[in-house]
């Protein structure tokens, strides 16, 4: 089955400085990437995904990039907010079947104000 | 605001009670999922409904019952439960496979339920 390994457990940020948070995979059959951003006492919402025939995908300060070939893919939040702090998750799954996701163990980002 | 419903936020049973969790959305969503979460992990799947019929069953204990009474309704019922089982309940959703729209592969989670078991 797929392995999805998520690197920093934790990370911690000055206000204005950029995140990186990375993940790896395994299944080479994997083609749906997400990550999604857990809030203190709420779900996991999603808040950007790529796809394995996109290497590279912007949405205002958050960027993913895949690079198939080596199975990895990357979350990347630019000019970071204190309110950008909260446990985000990578996940990985085979033809947008959702509920089979694997997902990382989660990072921890603090944004100092 | 999360357009999928969870209630209770929170719940306390004692390990002989029986209880439910019920979880609502109006997406139109025709997949919808039960996940446990501890404290600092992801979410583990417990059970998947497609078309309102049960169609993934991680091996979860049977003191974990799921229902899908239609299409926008789900709930978990539960008894005879242990200590370990207190944990973050998380329900979700999403366009289930072979739905006309475009699969976006998108799981949409309540804000879950916070079961403690005495």
């Amino acid at each position: 089955g797929e392995n999805v390994e998520q690197h920093p457990s934790t990370l911690s940020v000055q206000e204005g400085d950029s995140a990186v948070i990375k993940c790896t995979y395994s299944d080479s059959a994997s083609n749906y990437f997400p990550w999604y951003k857990q809030e203190l006492g709420k779900g996991p919402q999603l808040i950007i995904d790529i796809r394995s025939n996109v290497g590279e995908k912007k949405d205002q300060r958050i960027a993913v990039t895949l690079n198939k070939t080596a199975k990895h893919f990357s979350l990347h939040i630019t000019e970071t907010q204190p309110e950008d702090s909260a446990v985000y998750f990578c996940a990985a799954s085979y033809n947008t079947n959702a509920g089979k996701s694997t997902f990382g163990d989660g990072t921890t980002l603090t944004v100092k104000p | 605001d999360t357009e999928v419903t969870q209630t209770p936020k929170h719940l306390v049973m004692g390990m002989t009670n029986k209880k439910s969790l019920k979880c609502e959305q109006h997406m139109g969503h025709r997949a919808m999922y039960w996940y446990k979460q501890k404290a600092k992990k992801p979410p583990e799947l417990m059970f998947v409904y497609s078309y309102e019929k049960l169609s993934i069953n991680e091996s979860v204990p049977s003191r974990f019952s799921p229902e899908c009474p239609n299409s926008s309704l789900l709930n978990l019922h539960l008894h005879a439960l242990q200590p370990e089982d207190s944990a973050l309940y998380l329900c979700a959703s999403s366009q289930a496979k072979g739905e006309l729209a475009a699969n976006t592969g998108e799981l949409f989670f309540g804000e879950g339920s916070r079961l403690t078991v005495l």
